[in-house]
């Protein structure tokens, strides 16, 4: 089942904070992000695994909470360089497949 | 490295007609996947393959095949193409479980079916 991500859009100044949501009504074993900029491809952000473990190499953080089945992800003081679509992915166990949530548009504007 | 690539870039068909995308990657991974992406949303999983020889159906499989000779390339066939298949197509790989790992995408095909 897919992945519910809210807000669906979010508009921002540049050095403003965002958060981007993504629900499932499964557990979740892991959840995924990526970007994607327009006409490109996505581009992965970060994976959380159960137990509190991350795994990324760009500066966004976010968080896992597996009781509540959603992540968290926090864009603070961003950049004109954040704009473009997020999606986080979720499988239901280690060895499934990823299943994407519809993604959030945001833009930052100068 | 290349990373992942893709053949070809854009592609229009008529309906009926049928075409092969192919993708490739130079990183050794064992898992391949392909996906669609439709306008405004977000990608669906087509087929995928956890390894040389193997392929297994995702989310979305009517209407395509996929094969994986050699490890390094994956192909999606479109037997006699519909224009619900008229999409954005994405390929991805993965060192081991995309439940786990890191997922490469490829630069995408348009493809429009008339």
């Amino acid at each position: 089942q897919q992945p519910v991500q809210s807000p669906q859009a979010v508009i921002l100044r540049e050095g403003e904070d965002a958060v981007i949501n993504c629900s499932s009504s499964k557990a979740l074993y892991s959840v995924h992000w990526y970007r994607q900029k327009h006409g490109e491809a996505p581009v992965f952000l970060m994976i959380l695994l159960k137990g509190g473990e991350q795994k990324g190499h760009e500066k966004i953080s976010a968080s896992f909470n597996e009781k509540k089945q959603q992540s968290s992800l926090y864009l603070t003081a961003s950049q004109l360089s954040y704009s473009g679509t997020y999606f986080c992915g979720t499988p239901e166990n280690a060895g499934n497949m990823l299943t994407f949530g519809g993604g959030t548009r945001l833009m930052v504007k100068p | 490295n290349a990373g992942v690539t893709q053949t070809p870039k854009f592609r229009v068909l008529k309906t009926g007609q049928s075409m092969t995308l192919l993708c490739a990657q130079d990183m050794n991974h064992e898992y391949m996947y392909w996906y669609r992406q439709d306008p405004g949303m977000g990608l669906r999983l087509i087929h995928y393959s956890v390894g040389e020889g193997t392929t297994a159906k995702g989310e979305v499989p009517d209407g395509y095949n996929v094969s994986r000779l050699k490890k390094q390339n994956f192909l999606l066939g479109l037997e006699s193409a519909a224009p619900s298949q008229t999409s954005v197509y994405f390929c991805a790989s993965s060192r081991l479980a995309g439940a786990i790992n890191e997922q490469f995408f490829g630069p995408g095909t348009r493809l429009t079916v008339l």
